[in-house]
This record gives C-alpha cells, sequence and structure tokens, in this order.
C-alpha cells in the first residue's frame, strides 16, 4: 500500500463548478499537508498549507484536513478554465534530522468553458 | 523576485554521457532537493542538502550524485545515463530550521530540467 494515494483522474468539470480533489493517507505521523498546482512542462506550484486537522481557505480554494480519517481534500469554487492543471497532494512528518515528504501522483483537472 | 531557476529547461544527452543539471535560488533557503519525476507520476525525492549536509535516499541509484557548492546553487550530476532516466528534473528548497518545526515551510520548486536520452 503506498503511503499517499490519489486519484489520477481526469476530472472534467464545466466552468464554474466546485471541483473536489482529495488524497488518502495511511501514515498518521503526518503533520504538514500541501497542495500543489502543476501545468504541463512547469514545476509544482503551492496552492495551500496546512497543519493538523482543519479548514484553511485563500480566495476560491479551501483546503481540509481530516486526521481521524486520514484524508485531505482541496476544493476549488467557481473553477475557471485556467485552473486546468494537475493538482498534487503532499504529506510531512517529522524525521530525526529532518522532515520527510511524501508526494500523491497527482489528479488532473480539466475545467470546461 | 525571488525564486528557483534551474537551466537549462531542456537537456538532451546521449545514452552513457555524463550531464549535469544546475539549480539555483535567491530564496536563501537552507534545505535543497533534487526529485525526478516520470510522466503521470509523483516526484520521486532523489536527495537532499540540509545545508551543507547530504542526505541520500536508500533507493537512488549511485549513478546519481549532487554537488553544492554554497548556499544559492545545487547541482545533479548523471554519471552515466540510461533510458530508464529520461524524466522531468525538479529541484526545491525550503527553509527547515533545526528539525524542531518550529519554522517548518513548505518547498518551493523550480520549473524542471526535462531530460531526453539519446
Amino acid at each position: 500500500q503506498k503511503e499517499v494515494e490519489q486519484d489520477p483522474g481526469p476530472l472534467s468539470v464545466p466552468e464554474g463548478a466546485i471541483v473536489s480533489l482529495n488524497c488518502t493517507y495511511s501514515n498518521s505521523a503526518f503533520q504538514y499537508f500541501m497542495w500543489y498546482r502543476q501545468y504541463s512542462r512547469k514545476g509544482p506550484e503551492l496552492l495551500m498549507y496546512t497543519y493538523s486537522s482543519g479548514n484553511k481557505e485563500d480566495g476560491r480554494f479551501t483546503a481540509q484536513v481530516d486526521k481521524s480519517s486520514k484524508y485531505i481534500s482541496l476544493f476549488i469554487r467557481d473553477s475557471q478554465p485556467s485552473d486546468s492543471a494537475t493538482y498534487l497532494c503532499a504529506m510531512r512528518s517529522r524525521i530525526t534530522g529532518g522532515f520527510k515528504t511524501i508526494f500523491g501522483a497527482g489528479t488532473r483537472l480539466f475545467v470546461k468553458a | 523576485d525571488a525564486m528557483v531557476i534551474q537551466n537549462p529547461r531542456y537537456q538532451v544527452t546521449q545514452f552513457g554521457k555524463p550531464v549535469t543539471l544546475s539549480c539555483s535560488q535567491t530564496l536563501n533557503h537552507n534545505v535543497m532537493y533534487w526529485y525526478q519525476q516520470k510522466s503521470s507520476q509523483a516526484p520521486k525525492l532523489l536527495f537532499h542538502y540540509y545545508d551543507k549536509d547530504f542526505n541520500n535516499e536508500a533507493d537512488t541509484p549511485d549513478n546519481f550524485q549532487s554537488r553544492r557548492p554554497n548556499t544559492s546553487f545545487c547541482f545533479l550530476d548523471i554519471r552515466s545515463p540510461g533510458l530508464g532516466d529520461a524524466a522531468m528534473y525538479l529541484c526545491a528548497t525550503s527553509r527547515d530550521q533545526g528539525g524542531q518545526g518550529k519554522s517548518n515551510q513548505p518547498q518551493h520548486f523550480g520549473d524542471g530540467t526535462r531530460l531526453s536520452i539519446l
């Protein structure tokens, strides 16, 4: 079993829809949770960064962490064609001497105009 | 703007011919990472530098080496590239302090170098 599971999609939605992206994980030591957006032929761009359980909102983006269920989500409101990209979840745990980061494989999102 | 810069964006090399990829940062972050990302896959950590200390991942082949001559620059050397090494190579940086989580910051990525092997 992978430490982080993410549905690869593709997920196709009409413009203006609410998008829900999700990851599950198995390691209860993860404390920090990130969402990255990656456009084709570009590096990942940090969207959201949260610590422990709860919600965090930034503009049209809301990140949600449920540590009891080992489940994290990213919601995109009023989705735009420019949101079409691959969305990677990432999780970080503290280890001896530093931190370990594990990425999901990414979900491809297409927002149709 | 402060950023992570990778050069070149595209690199073509021959099978078995050594190649070096470069990364520079203006963020003054103390940790620099190299990831390999193949199509439709998660980025895979190869190694990272925590300040001057090199930290290799257990499953990174010996074919991959790295150098960090100063805070701003980090290089990825592939000594004898094979066809399976064709991928996007991503450099990332973060500021971590003492492993205590007091200033844990997420990683910031460059746009990558896409390596092709002929």
